[in-house]
């Protein structure tokens, strides 16, 4: 299993600002998974960071707004910049095990 | 594209009552299975998981069986508890990369009263 720890828990921020989410694996990790929660909705795959190069995005998502930075093997970053109020969501960042997904406690964003 | 789709909630039970959550799924390959649970305020956890035709994953008294026939993957419980109440998501993931990318259904949030 992996123990994931995001930070901050939540926030509450002015739109045009950006907010940098942090999130620590307490092991060594190819993949890195980020992922998004909207209002009431299921969650949506942002991109995939891969140590070393640079993270695939997934449809809809852009590196402008959603930066991604994977510096280490245990460690990634993601970037909401500019804000809007619908950025407003719950953002997880999740670790592939052998047969299952472990994720964080998610961020909870909220955007005024 | 793969895709999940999971019955709508919000589902209300009274205690000790059957549950079904319904999920299929639509994709190419051979897709392991899963089912996470969001209790109110937390993060997402893993409730079971099948990763070939006709694997049955439990916990807690939770089941779900992978099957193949009619890309189905249905979530039961025979008698529900107040501790229940969550919203609980299917999701798959291909066969070329288990356990990392995921697509999630909707999610079906349940409501169990005392």
């Amino acid at each position: 299993s992996a123990v994931i720890s995001q930070k901050p828990s939540r926030d509450i921020c002015q739109r045009g600002t950006s907010l940098t989410i942090q999130c620590q694996v307490d092991s060594q990790v190819t993949m890195m998974f980020w992922y998004r929660q909207q209002p009431g909705q299921s969650l949506t795959l942002i991109a995939t960071a891969n140590q070393g190069s640079e993270a695939t995005y997934e449809s809809g998502f852009v590196i402008d707004k959603f930066p991604i930075s994977r510096p280490n093997l245990t460690f990634s970053t993601l970037t909401v910049s500019n804000m809007s109020p619908e950025d407003s969501s719950i953002y997880l960042c999740s670790v592939a095990g052998n047969t299952e997904a472990f994720f964080g406690q998610g961020t909870r964003l909220t955007v005024v | 594209g793969d895709s999940v789709t999971q019955m709508e909630g919000p589902v209300t039970l009274s205690e000790e009552a059957f549950l079904t959550i319904n999920c299929t799924y639509t994709a190419t390959g051979y897709p392991s299975l899963f089912w996470y649970v969001q209790y109110p305020g937390e993060g997402l956890q893993l409730l079971l998981k099948a990763t070939k035709a006709d694997d049955k994953g439990s916990n807690k008294g939770f089941e779900a069986t992978y099957r193949k026939e009619t890309t189905s993957f249905h979530l039961e419980k025979g008698s529900v508890q107040v501790s229940d109440s969550a919203v609980y998501f299917c999701a798959l993931s291909s066969r070329y990369n288990q356990g990392g990318k995921l697509i999630f259904g909707q999610g079906t949030e349940l409501s169990v009263k005392p």
